[in-house]
């Protein structure tokens, strides 16, 4: 089965700062990869996705990630931080041709500092 | 306007007294699931349904039954809540598309918080 695992809990960046936050998924086959964002009382919804083709991949709000088959990673980084990205962050990977029941890393609360 | 309803938003409940939470969603998707989550813990599956009348255990059914008489809905049903069934609840659905499916979006509500003294 799928496993992803997100490093830190808890991620405490300046604003201005650059984010990252990192992901790793445990598969032989590249899975699909997905980041949700999730803003305080709020559900989640999707900030981006890697299904296929071109490894960086460009979300909204100025996110963006990078598959790495090589080091089974999909990181989330933005060059700079806002207040508004304070929020929680989950990775997300789904089977190719296989389950199609998504597995969520245990999520990353991403603190902006003024 | 494309969304996933849940209700109640909020609801404080006594141990034994069954309750239900309802998940409506409008775009006719074939997958909805139930999540719980809890700090640290992250986003846990609960139940998931295929589509009508076909419904399946997540990784923690325990407690919850779940049915789906109609493609659009999909209610969670605590029969006899107990304190450790205290949590943030999520209801979420998205196309099934047997050629891509893994691919598919999840689309959530926005949470039913639950409390059970």
């Amino acid at each position: 089965a799928q496993s992803v695992t997100q490093l830190g809990s808890h991620v405490s960046v300046s604003e201005g700062a650059l984010v990252l936050l990192r992901c790793n998924y445990s598969s032989s086959v590249p899975p699909y990869l997905f980041w949700y964002v999730q803003y305080p009382n709020q559900g989640l919804q999707l900030l981006l996705k890697y299904t296929t083709g071109a490894t960086l991949v460009k979300g909204i709000n100025g996110f963006e990630a990078e598959f790495k088959k090589s080091e089974t990673s999909f990181h989330l980084t933005k060059p700079s931080a806002h207040m508004s990205d304070a929020a929680e962050y989950f990775c997300a990977v789904s089977d190719r041709g296989g389950s199609y029941i998504p597995t969520f890393g245990r999520g990353t609360s991403l603190i902006v500092h003024p | 306007e494309a969304q996933v309803t849940q209700n109640p938003r909020y609801l404080i409940t006594v141990t034994g007294k069954k309750l239900t939470v309802t998940c409506s969603q409008n775009m006719n998707h074939e997958y909805m699931s139930w999540y719980r989550q809890d700090p640290g813990l992250g986003l846990r599956q609960i139940y998931y349904s295929m589509n009508v009348e076909v419904t399946d255990k997540g990784d923690v059914p325990e407690g919850y039954k779940v049915s789906r008489k109609e493609k659009r809905n999909f209610p969670l049903i605590l029969e006899s809540p107990s304190p450790n069934q205290t949590s943030l609840y999520f209801c979420a659905s998205s196309l099934w598309a047997l050629q891509s499916s893994g691919a598919n979006v999840l689309t959530f509500g926005a949470g039913s918080r639950l409390t059970v003294l």
